[in-house]
C-alpha cells in the first residue's frame, strides 16, 4: 500500500514569506506527527494528532508555526514570515492509533530552504 | 534537551565487520525504538524493544536494553555496504508514545 506522503520535496522561500508543508499520512493511521530534523542533527517533535485533534503541540518553537489536521487525514504544517532557522527537513510519520508500541512510519520529508 | 544519546557519532567499518552503537536517555520509557536514515530523508523503523525485554533479535540486528542503566546498544552483525545510513534511538514516553530522538550514529560501511 502507499506509504505517507509529504509535498512539496523541496521548498526554497525569502525570508518573511509564509510556506505550507503537506502530509498525506497512510490510510487508517489516526496519529500523526510532524518533526524537524536539521542538518545533521537528530529529530525534533513538533506536534502531534490523534484524529484532527493535537492533544500535544508542545514541540512548536514559535507561533509562527501552526498546523491542521483535517477529515482525519491531511495535515498542513504553516510557517508564517519565516527565518533562516526554519531552514531543516520537516519530516511526517503517522502510526495507528492509541498504542504504546507506537512504530512511526515516516514519509521522505520536505526540505525547506529560508535565504 | 534530547532524551536519547548515540554514541558513537560516527563510524567507519569496512564489509564484513560487526557495527555496534549505544544510546543512553534519561527518563522512565514505555520502549525504545531504532530508526534508519538514508541520505538525510525518511526514517526507517528497524526493531522495538519493550522496557520489560532485555535482548531482542531481527535478522542481522541485536537489540539490548539495560533499564537500570538507562541504555540500549545496537549491533548490526557482518556489515555490508546496504548498511551505510544514519541510526537513530528513540524512546517512547507518555501514554500516546511520544518519541524522542537522538543525534544519531552515522554509520559507513566501505566494501
Amino acid at each position: 500500500g502507499a506509504g505517507v506522503s509529504q509535498s512539496p520535496s523541496n521548498k526554497v522561500t525569502e525570508k518573511g514569506k509564509d510556506v505550507e508543508l503537506r502530509c498525506d499520512p497512510i490510510s487508517g493511521h489516526t496519529a500523526l506527527y510532524w518533526y524537524r530534523q536539521s542538518l545533521g542533527q537528530g529529530l525534533e517533535f513538533l506536534i502531534y494528532f490523534q484524529g484532527n485533534s493535537a492533544p500535544d503541540k508542545s514541540g512548536l518553537p514559535s507561533d509562527r508555526f501552526s498546523a491542521e489536521r483535517t477529515g482525519g487525514s491531511v495535515s498542513t504544517l504553516t510557517i508564517q514570515r519565516t527565518q533562516q532557522e526554519d531552514s531543516a527537513v520537516y519530516l511526517c510519520a503517522s502510526s495507528y492509533p492509541d498504542r504504546v508500541e507506537n512504530e512511526q512510519y515516516f514519509g521522505p520529508g520536505t526540505r525547506l530552504t529560508v535565504t | 534537551s534530547q532524551q536519547g544519546e548515540e554514541d558513537p557519532q560516527a563510524l567507519s567499518i569496512q564489509e564484513g565487520e560487526n557495527a555496534t552503537m549505544n544510546c543512553s536517555y534519561k527518563t522512565s520509557i514505555n520502549n525504545l525504538q531504532w530508526y534508519r536514515q538514508n541520505s538525510g530523508r525518511g526514517l526507517v523503523h528497524l526493531i522495538l524493544i519493550r522496557s520489560n525485554e532485555r535482548e531482542k533479535h531481527s535478522g542481522r540486528l541485536r537489540v539490548t536494553l539495560d533499564t537500570s542503566k538507562k541504555s540500549s546498544s545496537l549491533l548490526i552483525t557482518a556489515s555490508r555496504a546496504a548498511d551505510t545510513a544514519s541510526y537513530f534511538c528513540a524512546t517512547a514516553l507518555g501514554s500516546w508514545g511520544k518519541l524522542q530522538f537522538g543525534a544519531g550514529t552515522q554509520v559507513v560501511v566501505t566494501p
